[in-house]
């Protein structure tokens, strides 16, 4: 079945800093990959998505996330994170019929001025 | 914003009743879902549809029903509300054909007493 992990639940990092938030994966067949943000008290929002070409993916909102084929890894990163970044990141992907998602536990991002 | 909305948004019940939450969209998708979302657990999709009355069974379907009379409207049902099911409840959409991304509504914050 498909699955993806992430490993941290809480991700601390200053203001102006690089963030990286981490997802990793296992599926059978090509993988495709998606990221999404929830602020609170919203639901979830479309960051990016990977699904064939260049192995760096661009986002909404500054973001790009990194698909590693060898370390079956696809982790969310910022060059500088703004405090406005602070939010609840959630890694997915669909399942074996692709109209169906699953979604990891999620990773909370906390920017600190 | 995709054009989708959840009513209530917050709705606070007795352990026993019966609870309607209704999604509904304006973009005329085919696919529509009602996810859960808890502490802990991420997202877990609790039924699924892919046109009006086809539905179908997710990860957390036990003590739920849903129905889609209409393209736009997707309801959820708790026949009997456990303590079990408080939770924050998310609807969302998708495009038609495989590996497009989903679009949330607002969620609906259950409180079963």
């Amino acid at each position: 079945a498909q699955s993806v992990a992430q490993p941290e639940d809480q991700v601390n990092v200053a203001e102006g800093n690089p963030l990286t938030v981490k997802c990793t994966y296992s599926v059978s067949g090509n993988p495709y990959l998606f990221w999404y943000v929830q602020y609170p008290n919203r639901g979830l929002q479309f960051l990016l998505k990977y699904i064939t070409g260049d192995n760096l993916v661009k986002g909404s909102y500054g973001f790009e996330a990194e698909f590693n084929k060898s370390q079956t890894s696809f982790h969310l990163k910022k060059p500088s994170a703004l405090v406005s970044d602070s939010a609840l990141y959630f890694c997915a992907v669909p399942d074996n019929y692709g109209q169906n998602f699953v979604f990891g536990p999620g990773t909370r991002l906390s920017v600190l001025p | 914003d995709a054009g989708i909305t959840q009513s209530p948004r917050h709705k606070v019940t007795e352990t026993g009743t019966p609870v309607t939450l209704r999604c509904h969209q304006t973009e005329n998708h085919r696919y529509m879902y009602w996810y859960r979302q808890d502490p802990g657990h991420g997202l877990r999709l609790i039924h699924y549809s892919y046109g009006v009355k086809d539905t179908d069974k997710g990860e957390v379907s036990d003590g739920y029903s849903v129905s889609r009379s209409k393209t736009e409207d997707f309801l959820l049902t708790l026949e009997s509300a456990t303590s079990s099911q408080t939770s924050v409840y998310f609807c969302a959409i998708v495009g038609q054909g495989p590996y497009n991304e989903q679009f949330f509504g607002p969620g609906t914050r259950l409180t079963v007493l």
